[in-house]
């Protein structure tokens, strides 16, 4: 079992429906991030959370420390927001680099 | 425009051939990270360093070796390429300490192995 799992790993949606992807981490942690990646491109750093909701724009991250897992949302989705999306940890000790584990990702389509 | 800057962007290589990967950072981070991306496989880290003159393996290390001989550039080499090196390759680097900062990732770099 992989320490972050991600669900689901493909995703279709409609112009405008609201899309949510969930993560979840089976170690103690310090950070959380929320990343993407669109088609060819490069990773983009969305999200840190360490607790609570953060918002920007159509996208919400929230974290559950206890429950151990994070969900993103992103409100009236559009085309342009087809990407892959990358949940990564930090683990919960300033050792080793600050080295993040990563999920395998979500591949979100949204069609016009 | 400040950020990770990675060269080449693609090559292709033959079997037991050699080359170098670098990395160039203009944000004064400490931390540099060389990681790989395979399909159905989340980010697998292969190297980091945490200052200049330091290197530490990571999860994937072999077949690969690195330096950090200036602060802003960290190399990735493939001494004798193999297929099973194939993959798409990304820089990325943070600045040190416990505090809230975000990695910056380079754009990658795919690297194609026959």
């Amino acid at each position: 079992k992989n320490e972050v799992e991600q669900s689901p790993q493909n995703l279709t949606a409609q112009e405008g429906e609201f899309i949510t992807i969930n993560c979840s981490y089976s170690v103690g942690i310090s950070a959380l991030h929320w990343l993407q990646q669109h088609p060819g491109g490069g990773i983009v750093s969305l999200f840190m959370l360490s607790s609570g909701k953060k918002k920007h724009g159509r996208l919400i991250a929230t974290i559950n420390i206890q429950e151990k897992h994070s969900s993103l949302h992103i409100t009236a989705s559009h085309p342009r927001d087809s990407a892959v999306y990358i949940c990564a940890v930090k683990g919960g000790k300033e050792t080793s680099g600050s080295r993040l584990t990563f999920g395998e990702g979500t591949q979100l389509t949204v069609n016009p | 425009n400040a950020g990770v800057t990675q060269t080449p962007k693609f090559r292709v290589l033959k079997t037991g051939q050699s080359m170098t990967l670098l990395c160039a950072q203009d944000m004064n981070h400490e931390y540099m990270y060389w990681y790989r991306q395979d399909p159905g496989m989340g980010l697998r880290l292969i190297h980091y360093s945490v200052g200049e003159g330091t290197t530490a393996k990571g999860e994937v290390p072999d077949g690969y070796n690195v330096s950090r001989l200036k602060k802003q550039n960290f190399l990735l080499g493939l001494e004798s390429a193999a297929p099973s090196q194939t993959s798409v390759y990304f820089c990325a680097s943070r600045k040190a300490g416990q505090g809230d900062y975000g990695y910056t990732f380079g754009s990658g770099t795919r690297l194609t192995v026959v």
